[in-house]
């Protein structure tokens, strides 16, 4: 069956510019996820869904990241005016209730 | 707070030798999880295992054997007769188990890069 998909698979952009990235979950998984990785600062969690809600921004760094989920499938993270340092790979994983994260082949952001 | 450690940063061995990724963890919750991911060089983070706090017994899967020590707030990951193909990051985690028994977001170590020489 289809895994995780996210898109696009690598984005560079220019510094102050918004970005949208895109993760398609697995299918029937309520759950969804977004994690970032970066040479820095390792793998760091973002924003969790359950459903349509996020009862949890708790990793969202700053109030140019936001996330949003619809139908209770397909979830876009959107950054404004990107800087140099949202530079990173951003990761997806969904899952049932409480069952493991599978994770997305991720998006590498570059920001110039 | 909770917290994942690895503190081997990268490991080298010669194929056919065992090796073991150790994983500490903290957390103030009594009820939680722990995981394995492996990434490969292609980059996609791959579940191997998870375990729940209630159960400390061992597992075995093939060449991978997974020791979780409560005692000790461990969670080692052995690799016997390590191959070429195992060459990649292993990350450790941790999550809460949230109200509902739903799974709460990763907690990740640093990850170990271990390098499989043929």
């Amino acid at each position: 069956g289809a895994g995780v998909s996210q898109s696009p698979s690598n984005k560079v952009t220019e510094k102050g510019k918004d970005v949208e990235l895109r993760c398609d979950p697995i299918s029937g998984h309520t759950a969804l996820y977004w994690y970032r990785q970066s040479l820095g600062q390792g793998l760091e969690f973002l924003i969790y869904f359950q459903g349509n809600s996020a009862p949890d921004k708790s990793g969202l760094p700053s109030d140019r990241f936001s996330a949003e989920r619809t139908g209770g499938s397909v979830s876009t993270l959107t950054i404004q005016r990107t800087q140099q340092e949202d530079s990173a790979v951003y990761l997806c994983a969904s899952s049932l209730l409480a069952d493991e994260q599978f994770f997305g082949p991720g998006t590498r952001l570059t920001v110039l | 707070a909770q917290k994942v450690t690895q503190a081997q940063t990268e490991i080298s061995v010669v194929e056919k030798e065992d090796v073991t990724l150790d994983c500490v963890y903290e957390t103030r919750d009594t009820t939680y999880y722990l995981f394995w991911y492996k990434q490969p060089p292609s980059g996609e983070l791959v579940f191997l295992i998870r375990r729940n706090s209630f159960d400390e017994q061992n597992e075995i899967s093939g060449r991978y054997s997974w020791n979780f020590q409560k005692s000790t707030s461990s969670f080692n990951f052995t690799i016997t007769a390590s191959q070429v193909v195992d060459s990649a990051v292993y990350f450790c985690a941790l999550s809460e188990v949230n109200y509902g028994g739903s799974q709460g977001n990763l907690i990740f170590g640093k990850g170990t890069k271990l390098s499989v020489k043929p």
